[in-house]
């Protein structure tokens, strides 16, 4: 059973770097058949859609947040991570990593499991 | 962008009715690249269908995807009380957006 757990700082300044790791079991980071990418949910609204990585280290981003977000792998660890700079009150959310099934254009797809995601808040 | 639109906001209905929750696009969704998703209070988002009608592992035949082009629908054909959630539509034909969700509330 393919699980992933998030993890890091629950609180950011503004203007700092949210940083959070995602920590995959019963699947191998290194599958062909997968991205590994995060989702966010601001409290009480809809879902919006960070970006990914694939295991090769190719990754796409959300055109909106493509500025600021980076997304890497550490193959050694099964784990993948996201960084976003310049934080702000909006980007407060619960950040959720995913399992992303691409396209057949190998662009994001379906997104499945889910990890039981993080409550990241930013303020001073 | 793919603009996905959810109706109604919310449906209120009771144990053992037919749901059926709207998912409108302002452009085509090709090759039918659409999922839904259910979330509960507290609770990461569920997959229950991708490809607009094939469903997930796991999910019961109660759930069903139809629709195409830019008119999606999921119908839940006998509502049980653990059903009662809010559903989100997701596209994936060019890049990935959600729909604002559609809360399924007990009447």
């Amino acid at each position: 059973q393919v699980q992933l757990q998030e993890s890091g700082p629950g609180l950011v300044k503004p203007s700092e770097t949210l940083s959070l790791t995602c920590t995959v079991s019963g699947d191998s980071i290194s599958s062909p058949s997968y991205y590994w990418g995060w989702i966010r949910q601001p409290p009480g609204k809809g879902l919006e859609w960070i970006g990914g990585i694939y295991y090769d280290g190719n990754t796409y981003y959300n055109p909106s947040l493509m500025r600021r977000v980076s997304i890497s792998v550490d193959r050694s660890k099964n784990q993948f991570a996201l960084r976003l700079t310049s934080v702000t009150a909006a980007d407060t959310a619960v950040y959720y990593c995913v399992r992303d099934r691409p396209n057949r254009f190998l662009e994001p797809g379906w997104f499945d499991p889910w990890g039981q995601g993080t409550l990241v808040t930013v303020s001073s | 962008e793919i603009v996905l639109t959810q109706s109604p906001e919310t449906l209120s209905l009771s144990p053992g009715e037919r749901a059926t929750l709207s998912c409108g696009a302002n452009q085509s969704v090709s090759y039918n690249y659409l999922a839904w998703y259910q979330q509960k209070p507290g609770l990461a988002p569920r997959l229950l269908i991708y490809d607009a009608s094939t469903r997930a592992t796991g999910i019961p035949d109660r759930f069903s995807g139809s629709g195409s082009g830019t008119e999606f629908a999921l119908t839940i054909s006998r509502l049980e009380p653990e059903d009662f959630a809010v559903y989100f539509c997701q596209q994936y034909a060019r890049s990935a957006t959600f729909g604002q969700g559609t809360r399924l509330d007990i009447k």
